[in-house]
């Protein structure tokens, strides 16, 4: 079957404009996080979504960044004004209903590479 | 809370030779343990994982982990290196009946040389 997508898979945008990056997970994945990557940098979670229940925002650096999952399914991350510090990769993963040892991992997508100019 | 640790940002070793990426993890309840794999330009996908069913996990691509709850550690082995095992490893964790929101560690870089 079908993996997570992403889309695009660049983006180079120009300093004060604003970006929106997609995220299609496997089909029935109730969960669904959003992480960023900078260059050797490790994963930094950024939001996390379950089923119907309020989204996680806690990594969120600031308030330019929200996320939206609509009809428990695809899900999108804006980024308003960016700024050059926003430059990384953008990965989306989901995951089975948590809960369960054996569903607890993650499927990643390919991310999605940001620059900002 | 929970946090990962892996020691050495960059592994380099000769093919044929053993691999040896090392995870520390500290958590406080019982852990689930993760090996995830990233080659270039692609995500992360999923090498091997530990559930407390065996301490000792095989996963794919003749990887394989060991559960050390005395040592609190993770380590990931192979072997014998082959090319292709060049990539940037992850160690991540996530705690059982908490959050479900894993842990990743910074990433090892495996270089192999011919």
């Amino acid at each position: 079957g079908a993996g997570v997508s992403q889309s695009p898979s660049n983006k180079v945008t120009e300093k004060g404009k604003d970006v929106e990056l997609r995220c299609d997970p496997i089909s029935g994945h109730t969960a669904l996080y959003w992480y960023r990557q900078s260059l050797g940098q490790g994963l930094e979670f950024l939001i996390y979504f379950q089923g119907n229940s309020a989204p996680d925002k806690s990594g969120l650096p600031s308030d330019r960044f929200s996320a939206e999952r609509t009809g428990g399914s695809v899900s999108t991350l804006t980024i308003q004004r960016t700024q050059q510090e926003d430059s990384a990769v953008y990965l989306c993963a989901s995951s089975p209903e948590p809960g369960l040892a054996i569903n607890n991992e993650q499927f990643f997508g390919p991310g999605t590479r940001l620059t900002v100019l | 809370a929970q946090s990962v640790t892996q020691l050495g940002s960059h592994v380099s070793v000769s093919e044929g030779a053993l691999v040896l990426l090392r995870c520390n993890y500290s958590s406080s309840v019982p852990p689930y343990l993760f090996w995830y794999v990233q080659y270039p330009n692609q995500g992360l996908q999923l090498l091997l994982k530990y559930t407390s069913a065996a301490t000792l996990v095989k996963g794919i691509n003749g990887f394989e982990a060991e559960f050390k709850k005395s040592e609190t550690s993770f380590h990931l082995t192979k072997p014998s290196a082959h090319m292709s095992d060049a990539a940037e490893y992850f160690c991540a964790v996530s705690a059982s009946g908490g959050s479900y929101i894993p842990t990743f560690g910074r990433g090892t870089s495996l270089i192999v040389h011919p």
